[in-house]
């Protein structure tokens, strides 16, 4: 049963470019969150996709954006990077239903650094 | 890999002793909260939950403490062992909010031999 995964592992942009990041949940999970975690601190929500629509954000300005897809994996946007957006980007998923449900289960995450 | 606790409080405990790590929580309407372990280069893996119904949960060699009226959870691990050396987060949340998680600051557990 495969966890969490996230592609890819590492990125390197530039100041301004856009990127994507990717997230597959585990088998089973149906609701797909994002966050970001700098250096030397915790995860910070920025948000949560369930049937293909957001259904919760954080404090994360509208360059961050997301999708669902049927199969319920994601896509992290980030338009117009600053220095500032370099950190891991995690991504959580849980089931709606079952014993577990209340459970976020992260993938390994992506490192994105900015220039 | 990259540590992920540059700047993190630290607790160093010797092979075999117990150890206790320490959170405060800030939303009195958190109902669910999390206890977290995330090694270097790796995402946070859950270690056991307790829902605020409860004031104590154990698991295997780990017991979480809450106290809800000081806001304050803490994780007891028994006979801390090598491989217990990483960083610890407790997360709270409102199950009934959509569990959108909020991390606590996050220790250091470094373990000696």
């Amino acid at each position: 049963d495969a966890g969490v995964t996230q592609s890819p592992t590492h990125l390197i942009k530039t100041r301004g470019q856009q990127v994507t990041l990717r997230c597959s949940p585990k088998s089973g999970h149906d609701t797909v969150s994002w966050y970001q975690q700098a250096l030397g601190q915790g995860p910070q929500f920025i948000f949560q996709y369930y049937e293909e629509e957001e259904r919760q954000r954080g404090n994360f300005p509208d360059r961050f954006s997301g999708h669902q897809f049927p199969n319920y994996s994601s896509e992290l946007n980030v338009n117009a990077l600053l220095l500032g957006d370099s950190a891991l980007y995690l991504c959580a998923s849980r089931a709606l239903a079952g014993d577990y449900k209340n459970i976020q289960y992260f993938g390994a995450g992506t490192r994105l650094s900015v220039l | 890999g990259e540590s992920v606790g540059l700047h993190l409080p630290t607790l160093s405990v010797q092979e075999g002793d117990n150890s206790i790590i320490n959170c405060a929580y800030s939303n009195s309407a958190s109902d669910y909260f999390i206890w977290y372990k995330q090694e270097s280069g790796k995402g946070p893996q859950f270690i056991i939950d307790i829902r605020s119904n409860m004031d104590k949960r154990q698991g295997q060699r780990v017991t979480v403490l809450l106290n809800k009226t000081v806001k304050h959870l803490s994780l007891q691990i028994a006979a801390t062992q090598p491989g217990d050396s990483a960083v610890y987060f407790c997360a709270e949340t409102r199950m009934g909010g959509g569990n959108k998680l909020t991390f606590g600051t996050g220790t250091q557990l470094k373990v000696e031999l």
